[in-house]
């Protein structure tokens, strides 16, 4: 069973409305930490938002925001106001517990801001 | 200026022929890791390391070799590469686990077995 699930293939959203891509991830261990990352087509990964899974508040960094349901295990990226430089692929990926620290990557949602 | 590099950047070899992809970081990180990225499949982590002389085997670690003999070095290697391997590497690296927020990524290595 995947442990990092990204529904969303591809989305096109208009520029300036907000967007949702969602996640949903699997795991037994109550410690475990949530990213989001961003790789435009020049193809560098760059770190967008974390969540720790005893973080009491949903982590927000500017214009991103992380809509954390524990019960769920849904970690969806919210970029409020999209502009067209958010065109990109976007990877949510876990870290699992103290111990173990394999981080695993969904399959990536790329997003195609419209002017 | 804090970076990870890595070396070569674009790489084609053939069937067989032993490579090593470099990696380098500057921020005194004890963690790093490599990952391959395939169409369709996200990124997938090969392997990481803890520490010095510490790694450990990601998802992906079939016909790939580390070593961390140094903190800031933690070279890929492909000792009898095969077509399949080819893939975008990337190399990351953070603070200790428990603290970290992010991982510092490489640009990338593009690399074609034939």
């Amino acid at each position: 069973a995947q442990k990092i699930t990204q529904t969303q293939p591809g989305m096109f959203v208009q520029e300036k409305e907000a967007v949702t891509l969602d996640c949903t991830y699997d795991t037994s261990d109550p410690s475990y930490g949530l990213f989001w990352y961003k790789q435009p087509s020049s193809g560098e990964m760059i770190f967008l938002i974390y969540q720790g899974s005893y973080d009491q508040q949903n982590a927000t960094e500017g214009r991103y925001s992380l809509n954390f349901q524990k019960a769920r295990k849904s970690a969806n990226l919210v970029i409020s106001a999209s502009q067209l430089g958010d065109s990109a692929m976007y990877f949510c990926a876990m870290r699992e517990g103290d111990r173990d620290d394999k981080i695993i990557f969904g399959k990536g949602t790329r997003l195609h801001i419209l002017p | 200026e804090a970076q990870v590099t890595q070396n070569p950047r674009y790489l084609i070899t053939v069937t067989g022929k032993k490579l090593t992809v470099t990696c380098s970081q500057n921020m005194n990180h004890e963690y790093m890791s490599w990952y391959r990225q395939d169409p369709g499949l996200g990124l997938r982590q090969i392997y990481y390391s803890m520490n010095v002389e510490v790694t450990d085997k990601g998802d992906v670690p079939e016909g790939y070799k580390v070593s961390r003999k140094e903190k800031r070095n933690f070279p890929l290697i492909l000792e009898s590469p095969s077509p399949n391997q080819t893939s975008l590497y990337f190399c990351a690296s953070s603070p200790i686990p428990r603290e970290y927020r992010a991982q510092y990524f490489g640009p990338g290595t593009r690399l074609l077995v034939l």
